[in-house]
This record gives structure tokens, sequence and C-alpha cells, in this order.
């Protein structure tokens, strides 16, 4: 079956440490995506790429970083300039381009809920 | 101001009732819209989809957009325990434009049996 895959589902960090968190997808999808959300306040865009080896930043991309070395694959690093990295991060997906039907919208992740201890 | 505005809630039900649910939107650009549902702890889903102005109905589910109000509405008929979770209203410009959703903060849902 066509999805996104992000893992770890739980992931906890210590102060001034880095981590990544792993987003796969087999849907052939051009476009992924990064969220934070945070309780009360949506779903906030920290970056995305439309195509291998490109990416722009989104609203809150500081603190963070990506690559997108393969169509597939586009992994997220929570570094320690992150001051307030505990939130869940939701990956996602989509066609790039035109589209009015039914595969229109974006395809997400289950999530991966990030904690500092 | 935010682009989107959703009230968060929370909003408890009783089973079999008409759940009205709402965004408001400041961007008269905005062409295409969408509802997600999000169950507790999972990534969202999406549930419905529009294109500029109108209703769509789907089961017991219809989406109104109102253009002209900046204000998009999705119903849930005969709401059941099942659609407890968190709803989502999410928008994007035309085509050409740069393809980002923007989302409302999420309504959350409690139907009661």
């Amino acid at each position: 079956d066509g999805g996104i895959t992000q893992s770890p589902k739980y992931l906890f960090r210590k102060e001034g440490q880095n981590v990544t968190l792993s987003c796969e997808q087999n849907l052939n999808h051009d476009a992924m995506y990064w969220y934070r959300q945070d309780p009360g306040q949506g779903l906030r865009l920290i970056y995305y790429s439309q195509i291998v080896n490109d990416f722009q930043k989104g609203d809150i991309a500081e603190g963070y970083s990506v690559s997108r070395e393969k169509k597939e694959s586009f992994p997220l690093t929570v570094t320690s300039a992150q001051k307030n990295p505990t939130a869940f991060y939701l990956c996602a997906s989509s066609i790039w381009g035109i589209s009015q039907g039914p595969n229109y919208g974006y395809t997400f992740g289950s999530g991966t809920r990030l904690t500092v201890v | 101001q935010k682009e989107v505005e959703q009230d968060p809630g929370p909003l408890s039900v009783p089973e079999g009732a008409i759940v009205s649910l709402n965004c408001t939107y400041s961007n008269s650009a905005f062409q295409y819209f969408m509802w997600y549902r999000q169950y507790s702890r999972k990534g969202p889903e999406l549930l419905m989809y529009t294109y500029s102005s109108g209703n769509k109905e789907d089961g017991r589910f219809t989406a109104q957009v109102d253009k002209s109000s900046k204000y998009i509405s999705l119903f849930i008929r005969d709401s059941q325990p099942s659609d407890s979770a968190t709803y989502l209203c999410a928008m994007t410009l035309p085509s050409g434009s740069a393809r980002q959703l923007t989302f409302g903060s999420g309504t959350q849902l409690t139907v009661l049996p």
C-alpha cells in the first residue's frame, strides 16, 4: 500500500543534542513538507521541498534543517539551536501542480512526538 | 490576525446531532478548500475538498464555501462517537502559485454516546 512512514513514533532529546526525524513516501509525490503541531496552534510549516535537491524555508525554519537527496525521503533534523522542540511533528507529501482530482491535498504520516528530557 | 481563523472548541454534542464546524479567512485569493480529520496522536486525513464556492456532499458530510463572506463550513449529520476527532480546515491559492496549504488551528469535537 502507498503511504508515508514516519519514524520513530516517539523520540526523546537531551539538551544540546541534534536529532533526526525520518520521513519516507512511496506515493511518487514530488512535494514533501514538514509541519510542527502544538496544542491550540494548528499546523505550522517548517520546510518544504518541491523537487529533489531543493527545499524552501517555511514559517518557523529556525533551529531546523532538512535534506532532499531522494524523491522518497525528506528527513528533518532538529538542532540544538531550536530552544523549544517539544512538539508533534508531521510529514506530508503531495503532487505538485494543477489538480482538481481526488488526489488533491496532502497525505500525512502518523507523526513523531518529540520530547526534551 | 491569522489568515485562517477557526474556533478551537472543544465542542461536545450528543450522538445523532448535527454538527457545524466553521472557518473564516482573510485572503480572497484562496480558491481550494479542504477539511481534514485528525484522530488523537495520528496524522490528519483528507475528508472533503471543494473548489471555489458552493456545496459538496459525501455521505453524512457536507462542505460549504461562501467566498463572498470568506467563510467555509463542514456539516456532519447524524453524528457518531467515531466522529470524535479534531477537524482542521485548510485552503490554498489557485494553480500556478506556490502550492502550500494554510491551516486553521483545528476544532476538537467529541460526540457523546
